[in-house]
């Protein structure tokens, strides 16, 4: 089982819809959580990070995570044609930063 | 701007001929990674930079090397390639203790 799993996708949404993404992780000792945008063949962007439990918003994302069930996830409202790319969501534990977990990402559509 | 770079962005490469792949950065950022991102797989931490301690990760094979001259440049060298080594190549940054990373945009290496 792998530590941090995420939907592949794609994902395809029309323009303005809200968009709804989502990671799985398995490790109790993840406390940092983000969220990164890859748009194709570019590097990843940090989009936003949470520690612990709770919510974090920023513009139109928002960032939302349940450690109760291991569940992280990103909400983006007013979606564009220009959100779409690969978002990645990664986790990490408190003792180690440098000892991030990627998720597989999940390919983002917006239909104009 | 502060920014990673990487080059070159595209890389070919023969079957067993040695590769080096350069990445500078200008955030003044004590931490340097190098991560092998595969499509449509997760980012995979190949070892990182702590100032001038390397950090190897343990199932990183031997062909993988690294070299970090001084704060600004880091590069990775594939000693003999294989078909399996051809992927996107990402370096990334961060502070020290700082979960925050920042990433180039990648080198594409194929390999022949």
């Amino acid at each position: 089982q792998k530590e941090v799993e995420q939907d592949p996708g794609p994902l395809s949404v029309p323009e303005g819809a809200i968009v709804s993404l989502n990671c799985t992780y398995s490790n109790s000792a993840f406390q940092y959580f983000m969220w990164y945008r890859q748009y194709s063949r570019k590097g990843p962007e940090l989009l936003m990070y949470t520690y612990s439990s709770g919510n974090k918003e920023d513009g139109r994302f928002t960032a939302q995570v349940d450690k109760s069930s291991k569940y992280i996830s990103l909400f983006i409202r007013d979606s564009q044609p220009s959100d779409s790319a690969t978002y990645l969501c990664a986790c990490a534990p408190v003792s180690s930063a440098s000892k991030i977990i990627f998720g597989s990402g999940t390919r983002l559509s917006i239909r104009p | 701007d502060a920014m990673v770079i990487q080059n070159p962005r595209y890389q070919v490469t023969q079957f067993g001929k040695p590769v080096t792949l350069s990445c500078s950065q200008t955030l003044n950022h004590n931490v340097m990674y190098w991560y092998q991102q595969k499509s449509s797989q997760a980012p995979k931490l190949l070892f990182h930079y702590y100032d001038k301690d390397f950090n190897n990760e343990a199932d990183t094979p031997d062909n993988f090397q690294s070299r970090r001259p001084n704060t600004s440049f880091c590069f990775l060298d594939i000693r003999s390639p294989g078909l399996g080594d051809a992927a996107m190549y990402l370096c990334a940054t961060s502070r020290a203790g700082y979960y925050e990373q920042y990433f180039g945009p990648g080198t594409r290496l194929t390999v022949t």
